[in-house]
């Protein structure tokens, strides 16, 4: 099993261009996250999803959009990128709510806005 | 906030020697949970210890919860140069999951 596979690993964009992270999950997890982790900050969630064809916000939501539209995959865009918005994002799945079920990491996309 | 906080922010040992991590929090939670990070990777999870749990081990791993002191300690014993990564905990309250800065464990051969 591959767990959770996010694309693209590495992406430069300049402000104001838009994008697309996808991440894919075959563990058929309901839960899936989205996190940025930024040095000396922590992981902080984005969006969440607790079901096909449901998303939540997290602590971090503005200047993002998701979408659950199959349960294997969860999309994280930026419709207007900004240098703030540099940082490593990682998503994640669970099996179970309440985080009572381990969280499954991907590798992580490292995305630089100039 | 009920953000764990974990103590030292970074750890230097050599191998076979003990390491220990604090994390402490601030408010009541369900459960806390312990992931390693390896340079430029996921995060991986390690233990999730309930609050009405004190201790639980896994292979070379010991975490204890004392929800009197609102804090945890991971501690990893027989230390390899493979440990060498960064440790997070993360506390879950009533349905959010927050994670600390970490800590940088560096064990050296």
């Amino acid at each position: 099993n591959a767990g959770v596979t996010q694309t693209p690993k590495f992406r430069v964009l300049k402000t104001g261009q838009s994008m697309t992270l996808l991440c894919a999950q075959d563990m058929n997890h309901e839960y899936m996250y989205w996190y940025r982790q930024d040095p000396g900050m922590g992981l902080r969630l984005i969006h969440y999803s607790v079901g096909e064809g449901t998303t939540a916000k997290g602590e971090v939501p503005d200047g993002y959009n998701v979408s659950r539209l199959k349960k294997q995959n969860f999309l994280l865009g930026l419709e207007s990128a900004a240098p703030s918005q540099t940082s490593v994002y990682f998503c994640a799945s669970s099996g179970g709510g309440s985080y009572n079920s381990p969280l499954h990491f991907g590798n992580g996309t490292r995305l630089t806005v100039t | 906030s009920q953000q764990g906080e974990e103590d030292p922010q970074a750890l230097s040992i050599q191998e076979g020697e003990n390491a220990t991590m604090n994390c402490s929090y601030k408010t009541s939670i369900n459960n806390l949970q312990w992931y390693r990070q390896n340079s430029g990777r996921g995060l991986v999870h390690l233990i999730l210890i309930r609050s009405n749990e004190r201790e639980k081990h896994s292979g070379r791993l010991r975490v204890t919860l004392d929800t009197s002191k609102k804090s945890s300690s991971l501690l990893i014993t027989a230390s390899r140069a493979a440990d060498t990564a960064s440790y997070f905990c993360a506390t879950v309250g009533y349905s959010t999951l927050t994670f600390g800065k970490g800590t940088m464990l560096l064990v050296s051969p």
